[in-house]
């Protein structure tokens, strides 16, 4: 069975970092990009980027250059988005997701003082 | 950015109809939109794929249409487990993106 399978909620401080992992199972890790997508007040969505976890190689949505980081740990097969300098505006839930049919559950980041 | 304006917003239906659900985008995408389906709460399960190819285990009621800037997802037979908020998303222009999404209720 496919799985992706995500890091636990995060309430982090306005200009912290926080990073989310993406667990994956049940297929071929370096075979498929790894996307990530923020989705902000419960509807509307955005493409954060991808990782190819097979040589690292990566692709941004400019909106979030600087501000997010994809790396991904080939031995354990996990994905990883870093985020820093977080303000109210990074406050919502990212999912991984790979070839749009696969999601992660989705992480939710809370950014508060 | 290409914009995806997806319609209608939100509608309320019956079990056993059957709906369409429209996403325009600002210039022509060949084929490349998703169809994204998101029950409240949950996580996201991809339906369609290149405008017309199902996923793996998406029943076939579900199906996808379209060409140039203009797409549908069309459900017929309305189940009960078919409401849920519907996406679609283009990936034929970077950055994809998203249309706003159609959220199906029962009427």
């Amino acid at each position: 069975e496919i799985q992706l399978q995500q890091s636990g909620p995060e309430l982090v401080k306005p200009g912290a970092s926080v990073k989310v992992s993406c667990k994956a199972s049940g297929y071929a890790f370096t075979s498929y990009n790894m996307y990530w997508v923020k989705q902000s007040h419960g509807k509307s969505l955005e493409w954060i980027g991808y990782i190819d976890p097979y040589n690292g190689g990566t692709s941004y949505n400019q909106k979030f250059k600087g501000k997010a980081t994809l790396t991904v740990d080939k031995s354990s097969s996990t994905a990883y988005m870093h985020l820093n300098s977080l303000t109210s505006e990074d406050s919502a839930v990212y999912y991984c997701a790979f070839k749009f049919a696969y999601w992660g559950q989705g992480t939710l980041v809370t950014v508060s003082a | 950015d290409i914009l995806m304006t997806q319609s209608p917003s939100s509608m309320s239906v019956s079990l056993g109809d059957t709906v369409s659900i429209t996403c325009h985008a600002s210039q022509g995408i060949s084929s490349n939109i998703g169809w994204l389906q998101q029950k409240p709460g949950k996580s996201f399960k991809g339906l369609i794929y290149h405008g017309t190819n199902l996923e793996d285990g998406v029943p076939s009621r579900f199906s996808g249409s379209g060409s140039g800037a203009d797409y549908s997802l069309t459900i017929s037979s309305l189940e009960s487990e078919d409401f849920a908020d519907y996406y679609c998303v283009q990936y034929a222009q970077f950055p994809w993106t998203f249309g706003g999404g159609t959220k199906l209720e029962i009427k």
